[in-house]
């Protein structure tokens, strides 16, 4: 059964920095696209980023481009989500998601528990 | 404003059958890309509960429901119990917006 586990989420201060990591098992991380998405605080979902399963093809959601860096260690079977110029707007749980594809569009399978992040002063 | 539209919220007693719609336009699900849907339950993460419009995966009850048609989408749950009490999210693809579109999610309440 695959598992996808986050962490790095915590409080920081707007403009601060922080990076979140996803560990995967139970499947081979190498062949799957992957995704994080993340959830505001009594909000709905917002896909924010997704990487390639080599990790050579990256897209971003217009609100974190040029601030947040996708990218992944096959190898160590991790997703990373470096984020920088953490504003306010960006306080959500960041969800690390397996990416599948399905005829013309995809959708996340596997979703990980969320991690917290909170930004604020 | 979510690109997708779900009514805020829906309500049925056990037993009953009720229906979420989505509804896109002509850049997203009327070009014919495939909708998806989510379960999220209170204090859990969303999990899939169809995908490819009608498609359930192993485990998800035949009480749950896809359909597609022109512009829009719908989930349907028949025979409702107190455990379907979630939010539900459809999300599909969009041509000029973005690879990965939500709706804004129902609430549904089990009376």
């Amino acid at each position: 059964q695959a598992q996808l586990v986050e962490s790095g989420g915590g409080l920081v201060k707007p403009g601060g920095s922080l990076r979140l990591t996803c560990i995967a098992s139970g499947f081979t991380f190498g062949d799957y696209y992957m995704s994080w998405i993340r959830q505001a605080p009594g909000k709905g979902l917002e896909w924010i980023s997704y990487i390639s399963d080599s990790g050579r093809k990256k897209r971003y959601a217009d609100s974190v481009k040029g601030r947040f860096t996708i990218s992944r260690d096959n190898a160590k079977k991790s997703l990373y989500l470096e984020m920088n110029g953490l504003r306010a707007e960006d306080t959500a749980v960041y969800y690390c998601t397996r990416r599948l594809e399905y005829s013309s569009s995809f959708y996340s399978d596997y979703w990980g528990q969320g991690t917290l992040v909170t930004v604020s002063s | 404003q979510s690109v997708l539209t779900q009514p805020p919220s829906v309500s049925g007693a056990p037993g009953q059958r009720v229906t979420i719609a989505c509804n896109g336009s002509t850049s997203n699900i009327g070009a014919g890309y495939d909708v998806h849907w989510y379960q999220q339950l209170p204090g859990t993460a969303p999990k899939v509960l169809i995908y490819g419009n009608t498609n359930r995966p192993s485990g998800v009850p035949d009480r749950f429901s896809g359909s597609k048609f022109g512009t829009s989408a719908s989930l349907a749950i028949s025979g409702l119990q107190a455990e379907d009490e979630a939010d539900y999210y459809c999300q599909s693809y969009d041509s000029s917006l973005s690879p990965v579109v939500f709706g804004g999610g129902t609430r549904l309440t089990v009376l």
